[in-house]
């Protein structure tokens, strides 16, 4: 079955750790998002990449990093500059364009220890 | 000002009843718009998928768009108690660049249906 795949579901961090959220997609998809949910709040974008070797900032990238060495993989690092960390982040892929909506993963839902 | 803005709720309905979900929004510039479905620590489900101004039905929903108005709908009929979730609006503008692909999200509502 085609889908978005985010590992772990759970994860937790110590203070002064990076923590890497892994995302893969089989869906030949060319973009790929990472987003930000806290409680009560829509989803907020960190980063995104419309092709292999280029990504963009999102609205709240600061604290993060991701890579894209491969059309499957996006994955996200979290920063120990991120101060508040604890969310539930998701990964969703899509075609390239304005016009294509986007699918997503389960997500995984990061807490400081 | 937030460029989506969607009541919270939450929202409490009896089953079989009719469910009305609505978001605003600033940006004359969004063209495509969005329902996602949310359940419990898991990822947004695509519901509904429209372009432009007009009506689009799939079985028991069925999304409407007012673009005159920056107004969109979701209406869920003979509500089951398998549709409580968190339902977000979203929307993207048909624009090139750095904005291609960038979705805008409302807050989500939450919605209970009760047996």
């Amino acid at each position: 079955d085609g889908g978005i795949t985010q590992s772990p579901k759970y994860l937790f961090r110590k203070e002064g750790q990076n923590v890497t959220l892994s995302c893969e997609q089989n869906l030949n998809h060319d973009a790929m998002y990472w987003y930000r949910q806290d409680p009560g709040q829509g989803l907020r974008l960190i980063y995104y990449s419309q092709i292999v070797n280029d990504f963009q900032k999102g609205d709240i990238a600061e604290g993060y990093s991701v890579s894209r060495e491969k059309k499957e993989s996006f994955p996200l690092t979290v920063t120990s500059a991120q101060k508040n960390p604890t969310a539930f982040y998701l990964c969703a892929s899509g075609r390239t364009g304005g016009d294509q909506p986007q699918h997503f993963g389960d997500g995984t839902r990061l807490s400081i220890l | 000002q937030k460029e989506v803005e969607q009541d919270p709720g939450p929202l409490s309905v009896p089953e079989g009843a009719i469910v009305s979900l609505n978001c605003t929004y600033s940006n004359s510039a969004f063209q495509y718009f969005m329902w996602y479905r949310q359940y419990s620590r898991k990822g947004p489900e695509l519901l509904m998928y429209t372009y432009s101004s007009g009506n689009k039905e799939d079985g028991r929903f069925t999304a409407q768009v007012d673009k005159s108005s920056k107004y969109i709908s979701l209406f869920i009929r003979d509500s089951q108690p398998s549709d409580s979730a968190t339902y977000l609006c979203a929307m993207s503008a048909n624009a090139g660049g750095t904005s291609y692909g960038k979705l805008t999200f409302g807050q989500g509502t939450i919605l209970t249906v009760h047996p």
